[in-house]
């Protein structure tokens, strides 16, 4: 069974970038046809959808973040990384990464990392 | 504002059914976008409850099921149960913005 585990720092300055890690373990990140998305949730709020990287090296964000994240996958250390760049305190959120299966019209997410909170302070 | 709205809050006693509802639009739900939802425990991450429309996964109680119809979406819970206490997420794709949409999350509380 796949598991995802996210890391990366807890806290990042304003205007600074903010990067994170995603740990993929149970299968091969390449593998069969899926998507490795990041979501995010601010403190009592919905999820946000911010962008994925398909196995094919695609990728497709949220208009409302285009410009300033980046999703990315490193094949050989299996794992998907997430940049998020000139951050604000908007920004601060619960970071899940999660793995995107199509197998009708859209895509469904099977599998979800614990999340990993990111509080953008000076 | 999500494109896909959710009413934030449905409640009901133990052992009877509710509904939770997501409207979208022409560009998503309406456009023949496959809907999802989604569980979320307090203080856990979400968890995939039904795919495409209206499949469980292996291991989710048939007392979860969910319909889909022109630019809406539902997910029923029969014999609601203490631990069916949770926030509920729609999510499905939408072809205007080419991206992943999610609902704003319904908060079902067992009283």
């Amino acid at each position: 069974q796949v598991q995802l585990q996210e890391s990366g720092p807890g806290l990042v300055k304003p205007s600074q970038t903010l990067s994170l890690t995603c740990i993929v373990s149970g299968d091969s990140i390449s593998s069969g046809h899926y998507s490795w998305s990041w979501i995010r949730q601010p403190a009592g709020k919905g999820l946000e959808w911010m962008g994925r990287m398909h196995t094919s090296g695609s990728t497709d964000y949220n208009p409302s973040l285009r410009g300033r994240v980046t999703v990315s996958i490193d094949t050989s250390m299996n794992q998907v990384s997430l940049d998020l760049s000139s951050v604000t305190a908007a920004d601060t959120a619960i970071y899940y990464c999660a793995r995107g299966i199509l197998t009708g019209s859209s895509v469904h997410y099977d599998s979800w990392g614990q999340g990993t909170l990111v509080t953008v302070s000076s | 504002q999500s494109l896909l709205t959710q009413p934030p809050s449905v409640s009901g006693a133990p052992g009877q059914r509710v509904t939770i509802s997501c409207t979208g639009s022409s560009s998503n739900i309406g456009a023949g976008y496959d809907v999802h939802w989604y569980q979320q425990l307090p203080g856990t991450a979400p968890q995939l409850l039904i795919y495409n429309n209206f499949n469980r996964p292996s291991g989710v109680p048939d007392r979860f099921s969910a319909s889909k119809s022109g630019t809406s979406a539902s997910l029923a819970i029969t014999g609601l149960q203490a631990e069916d206490e949770a926030d509920y997420y729609c999510q499905s794709y939408d072809r205007s913005l080419s991206a992943v949409l999610f609902g704003g999350g319904t908060k079902l509380t067992v009283l």
